[in-house]
């Protein structure tokens, strides 16, 4: 069971750089977000999708832009990278919004801006 | 706002001991709380969750108490076990989003 699939899972830009973190969830779960973890903080919510073709803005979206043309894939782009988005993201999938018990996480992809 | 605290970065227990993790909460939508553990170089994991309706629910070694007067609620787990070192986030649960405190890292030493 691949569950939750997050690429890559290390990588380092340089400032005003543009990436994209791959998402990918094989559960048919409707619901989908991406978090970031800083040290000493909590994960912040960047971004969450109820569903194909609907996204929505969370705590921190400022600078990143998210899509979601199908059910399984969720990308989170970062459209000119800076160095205070270095973090650990990670993307989640639940059945639906409701399921708070039953969110699932990928992996992480650590990011280092420099 | 709504906020979630854990007031202590680190806890360390002895193998056998209990381990009592605890989480503040402000302004919660549903009172509906997670906890969730994690590993190195892993995804968060969810591990047992409380609502409202309840004061405490138990899952084996781990309970997790709510106090909706003093907006407080703990993680108990007995007996604690090396394999329990990880970091544990309590959320507070809305509609779209998990709101998390900032983690306390437990480690069990034998």
């Amino acid at each position: 069971n691949a569950g939750v699939t997050q690429t890559p899972k290390f990588q380092v830009l340089k400032t005003g750089q543009s990436m994209t973190l791959q998402c990918a969830q094989d559960m048919n779960h409707e619901y989908m977000s991406w978090y970031r973890q800083d040290p000493g903080m909590g994960l912040r919510l960047i971004h969450y999708s109820v569903g194909a073709g609907i996204t929505d803005q969370g705590e921190v979206p400022n600078g990143y832009n998210v899509s979601r043309s199908t059910t399984e894939d969720f990308p989170l782009r970062l459209l000119s990278a800076a160095p205070s988005q270095t973090s650990v993201y990670f993307c989640a999938s639940s059945l639906d919004r409701a399921s708070g018990n039953t969110i699932y996480f990928g992996e992480g992809s650590w990011l280092t801006v420099v | 706002d709504q906020q979630v605290k854990q007031n202590s970065p680190s806890l360390s227990v002895q193998e056998g001991r209990i381990s009592i993790l605890n989480c503040d909460y402000t302004n919660s939508m549903f009172d509906y709380f997670l906890w969730y553990k994690k590993y190195p170089a892993e995804g968060p994991t969810f591990l047992i969750s409380i609502s409202s309706i309840k004061d405490k629910n138990e899952d084996g070694r781990f309970t997790v108490f709510l106090n909706k007067s003093a907006k407080h609620l703990s993680l108990h787990i007995v007996p604690s076990q090396p394999g329990d070192s990880a970091v544990y986030f309590c959320a507070d649960y809305n509609t779209d989003k998990l709101i998390f405190g900032t983690g306390t890292r437990l480690q069990v030493f034998p």
